[in-house]
């Protein structure tokens, strides 16, 4: 079982360049989320999705667009990147929205922005 | 919004202490889940609790959901080296989402 695979791992970006993560999960879930790590802070929601073609903003939205085309996929992305998105980042799914039984995370893209 | 506060912060431990961390709100959760990330890895989730009062276990670990649903507690006894790593505190709060705390960072002297 893949569960929840982000790509790439690692990345490190020039200020004012773009980019997109990708999320892919394999167990037909329905939610998929995308969180942001810094330290001291934990994980912060920036963008959120409740189903095939919906996307909602989270808590740290800004400078963040997102799409999911197809159930499994879940892509951020990144127009214009600042040294302030500097972070992990982690994307999560689940089965229902109520998020009874917890969420299901990747590994994590570590991010820097130079 | 609704927010947590975890702690402590961080800890630095001998093997084979029992270890206590907490997690709190202003506001009431009707969820309280516990997970552990390993360095370099995800979040994994260790306990989940339902119901105010509730005590669950999962080997050495114990977690509660406190009575009043505004907190929750998450003990490990007898630790390893392997327990070493980063435990989130995390609610379900009134929009349905996972709100998650601050994080406690632990580490194991052997």
């Amino acid at each position: 079982n893949a569960g929840v695979t982000q790509t790439p791992k690692f990345r490190v970006l020039k200020t004012g360049q773009s980019m997109t993560l990708l999320c892919a999960q394999d167990m037909n879930h329905e939610y998929m989320y995308w969180y942001r790590q810094d330290p001291g802070m934990g994980l912060r929601l920036i963008h959120y999705s409740v189903g095939e073609g919906t996307t909602a903003k989270g808590e740290v939205p800004d400078g963040y667009n997102v799409s999911r085309l197809k159930k499994q996929n879940f892509l951020l992305g990144l127009e214009s990147a600042a040294p302030s998105q500097t972070s992990v980042y982690f994307c999560a799914s689940s089965l229902q929205g109520y998020a009874n039984y917890g969420y299901t995370f990747g590994s994590g893209t570590r991010l820097t922005v130079v | 919004g609704q927010q947590l506060n975890q702690s402590p912060q961080s800890m630095f431990i001998q093997e084979g202490e029992d270890v206590s961390m907490n997690c709190t709100s202003s506001s009431i959760f009707n969820t309280w889940l516990w997970y552990k990330q390993d360095p370099g890895e995800g979040p994994v989730l260790l306990i989940a609790l339902y119901k105010a009062g509730e005590l669950t276990s999962n080997g050495r670990l114990t977690a509660q959901f406190g009575i009043t649903r505004k907190d929750s507690f998450l003990n490990i006894s007898a630790s390893i080296p392997s327990d070493v790593g980063i435990y989130f505190c995390a609610g379900r709060g009134n929009t349905g989402k996972l709100i998650f705390g601050q994080g406690t960072t632990l580490q194991v002297k052997p």
